[in-house]
């Protein structure tokens, strides 16, 4: 069974820094690319960022771009969101997700989620 | 970017009836690589259809997919009580950063 348990989530300052971690089990971490959607609580999804399956590739949505970065530690089957210069517009569920294997999605397992609240 | 526009916004419907909701992309999605995920309240999306018109693992098949270019449709045959939900259709069609479409509420009449 496909198991993605994301932590790190909690009370952050604007512009400053938290740093998630999403632990995954039942599958071939180093196998697939990896994905950060996040979503404020009663709103729509947000694509966040992806990495490749090797860590090589990484995307970002603009909004997240030079702010946020994505990687991985396949050895320990750990994806990572570090995110910096946080703001209050960063509040939100944030969920990382398996893709089904090709083409970085889409993706067919999701973590439970941990909530970020940015705020002063 | 490729933008997605679902419609209605939202629904009212009754258990036994047929859900038909729109995703409408900007330009077109490469190889019809659309996606349509259904989320509850509290709970992480769950993926339904993939490349427009295929069925997830263990997706019922009153779900259904179709669609190309840049109009793309979910149909719910007869909504079980189970069915009431948001829907989001999302493309990735090309490589990341995807999008997903605004969602449609299917609540109970």
């Amino acid at each position: 069974e496909v198991l993605l348990l994301e932590s790190g989530g909690g009370l952050g300052q604007p512009g400053g820094s938290l740093r998630l971690s999403c632990a995954a089990s039942g599958f071939i971490f180093s196998s697939y690319a990896m994905t950060w959607v996040r979503q404020v609580p009663g709103k729509g999804l947000e694509y966040v960022s992806t990495i490749s399956d090797n860590g090589g590739s990484t995307f970002y949505a603009d909004s997240v771009k030079g702010r946020f970065t994505i990687s991985r530690d396949n050895s320990k089957s750990t994806l990572y969101l570090q995110m910096n210069t946080l703001r209050a517009e960063d509040t939100a569920i944030y969920y990382c997700a398996k893709d089904v294997g090709s083409n970085y999605s889409p993706w067919n397992d999701w973590g439970q989620g941990t909530l970020v609240t940015i705020s002063s | 970017e490729i933008v997605l526009t679902q419609s209605p916004g939202s629904m009212s419907l009754s258990p036994g009836e047929r859900a038909t909701l729109s995703c409408r992309a900007s330009q077109s999605v490469s190889n019809s690589y659309l996606a349509w995920y259904q989320q509850k309240p509290g709970q992480a999306p769950r993926l339904l259809i993939f490349g427009a018109s295929s069925r997830a693992s263990g997706i019922p098949d009153r779900f259904s997919g179709s669609g190309s270019g840049t109009d793309f449709t979910l149909t719910i045959s007869r909504l079980e009580p189970e069915d009431f939900a948001v829907y989001y259709c999302q493309q990735y069609g090309s490589s990341p950063p995807f999008s997903f479409g605004p969602g449609t509420k299917v609540d109970i009449k």
